[in-house]
């Protein structure tokens, strides 16, 4: 099946430093990619939506300038947490949207996650 | 408001038991109907994907069906095996913009 790939699965950042996520699509196209946040024993909870040569589309709550995304490609959208607090400490996971004429049966591909621990 | 809630929030079984696990759902319009596995610090995989037309879809000792009237849906696991604990995702897409809405997950945990 599809895979995406997901680096790093394990980052410890310092307060106030960026921390940058990819996100590939290892042998599909994916035009749209999203990013979640999920804390402990919580369901995924969406942040954006990264489409391929435009700007993200994110969702209420969520500040683009904290949260920078960057899709420069049909395979790689980038995540990147800016000025990172602990309080930014969750799991992210993306996931990336298989191009297909039929979006009833679009399949969405997760990538393993991201650990992010801000201390 | 589109929601997806899941039944039970946990549920411990005996390795060899069957299960299954709910999804009801308000969201619309409908577009797909998709349960996912997730391991504990993992994504999720998916197992299944349903449309509106679809009642019934297997992966292995996997079922899930679709009432698309009522809608609900159920995913039935056979056989439960241990490597089966996880956390099972019901996700509910919307139209032609795509709109996920997901569930909260049933923690499934299968003992020896």
């Amino acid at each position: 099946g599809a895979v995406v790939s997901q680096h790093p699965s394990r980052v410890i950042c310092k307060s106030g430093t960026s921390v940058k996520i990819e996100c590939r699509s290892l042998d599909f196209q994916a035009t749209t990619m999203f990013w979640y946040r999920q804390f402990p024993k919580q369901s995924l909870m969406l942040m954006a939506t990264s489409n391929e040569g435009s700007k993200a589309t994110y969702e209420q709550g969520v500040e683009k300038d904290k949260f920078l995304i960057n899709h420069a490609s049909l395979t790689l959208s980038t995540l990147t947490v800016t000025s990172a607090h602990p309080e930014d400490s969750s799991f992210y996971i993306c996931s990336a949207r298989e191009d297909d004429y039929d979006n009833r049966r679009a399949e969405a591909f997760f990538g393993q996650g991201t650990r992010l621990t801000v201390v | 408001k589109n929601q997806v809630e899941q039944s039970p929030q946990s549920l411990i079984i005996l390795e060899g038991k069957n299960c299954t696990l709910q999804c009801n759902y308000t969201v619309s319009p409908f577009s797909n109907l998709r349960w996912y596995k997730q391991d504990t610090g993992r994504g999720p995989v998916s197992l299944t994907i349903m449309t509106f037309s679809e009642n019934t879809k297997s992966n292995g000792r996997y079922t899930a069906t679709l009432d698309a009237d009522t809608k609900q849906s159920s995913l039935h696991i056979t056989a439960s095996q241990l490597s089966d604990s996880a956390s099972y995702i019901c996700v509910v897409s919307a139209g032609g913009y795509q709109k996920v809405t997901f569930g909260t997950g049933t923690k499934l945990q299968v003992i020896p």
